[in-house]
C-alpha cells in the first residue's frame, strides 16, 4: 500500500492568513499514462462526512472557494488555503488514487489563532 | 444532486455479519464506481472497497476475506457485508460515489454509526 503521511497533524492559524497543509507520499502518485498526479485533497468537518476539494493534486472540484488551491508531484503535495476563514476550520485528508487500495493522510486538523 | 443515504443497524454482535445498504437518489447508480469506507471514533479514513454498477468489485486487502459489496440497479441501492465483526470493526460507515475510473470521491453519504459488542 502506498503510505500517505501528512505535516502538521495540526496547525492554527488567524483570519485572513494562509494556512499550508503538506502530504507526502511512500512512493510517486504520478499516473504515466497521462502525467496526472493522482492526489486528492477532502475537508471533513466534525459530524459530517468528507467533502472533496481537489483532485489531479491541482483541480478544484466544482463549487470549491478559489482559495483552496492544490500543488506539487509524484510524492510531495500542498493543499494552501490562501485566507482563512472561519468556516475553513476542519480536518483535511489527502487521498492518493493511482493504486489500490486508495490511502489517505493522517489528517491536519486546522484551527483559529 | 446525488444524494446517498446510508442505513443499517447500529449495533452488532462480535462475530456477526454486519449488512450496511446505501440508497441513491436524484441519479442512477450505472455507469459509477460505489465505494464503502469507515472512520473509527476519532480516527481517520479507510477504503473498505467498491463496487461497480455491472458487478465487478475490488476490496483492501486486509478486509477481502470478509467482505462483499454488491450492487443492485432496480433498487439503485449498494450494500456492505462485513463478517465476522469484532470489536475493531466499530466505525462509522460511509457510501461514497466515484465519477470515472480513478478512485477520488465526489458525493458521500452523512454516515452511519456501528458499534460491536455483545
Amino acid at each position: 500500500d502506498i503510505v500517505m503521511t501528512q505535516s502538521p497533524d495540526s496547525l492554527a492559524v488567524s483570519l485572513g492568513e494562509r494556512a499550508t497543509i503538506n502530504c507526502k507520499s511512500s512512493q510517486s502518485v504520478l499516473k504515466r499514462s497521462n502525467n496526472k498526479n493522482c492526489l486528492a485533497w477532502y475537508q471533513q468537518k466534525p459530524g459530517q462526512p468528507p467533502k472533496l476539494l481537489i483532485y489531479w493534486a491541482s483541480t478544484r472540484e466544482s463549487g470549491v472557494p478559489g482559495r483552496f488551491s492544490g500543488s506539487g508531484s509524484e510524492t510531495d503535495f500542498t493543499l494552501t488555503i490562501s485566507r482563512l476563514q472561519a468556516e475553513d476550520v476542519a480536518v483535511y485528508y489527502c487521498q492518493q488514487y493511482e493504486s489500490s487500495p486508495p490511502t489517505f493522510g493522517q489528517g491536519t486538523t486546522l484551527e483559529l489563532k | 444532486q446525488v444524494q446517498l443515504q446510508e442505513s443499517g443497524p447500529g449495533l452488532v454482535k462480535p462475530s456477526e455479519t454486519m449488512s450496511l445498504t446505501c440508497s441513491v437518489s436524484g441519479g442512477s447508480i450505472s455507469n459509477y464506481y460505489w465505494s464503502w469506507f469507515r472512520q473509527p471514533p476519532g480516527k481517520g479514513l479507510e477504503w473498505i472497497g467498491y463496487v461497480f454498477y455491472g458487478g465487478s468489485t475490488d476490496y483492501h486487502p486486509s478486509l477481502r476475506s470478509r467482505v462483499t459489496i454488491s450492487a443492485d440497479t432496480s433498487k439503485n441501492q449498494v450494500s456492505l457485508r462485513l463478517a465476522s465483526v469484532t470489536d475493531a470493526d466499530t466505525a462509522v460507515y460511509y457510501c461514497a460515489r466515484t465519477p470515472g475510473i480513478h478512485l477520488w470521491f465526489d458525493f458521500w453519504g452523512p454516515g452511519t454509526p456501528v458499534a460491536v459488542s455483545s
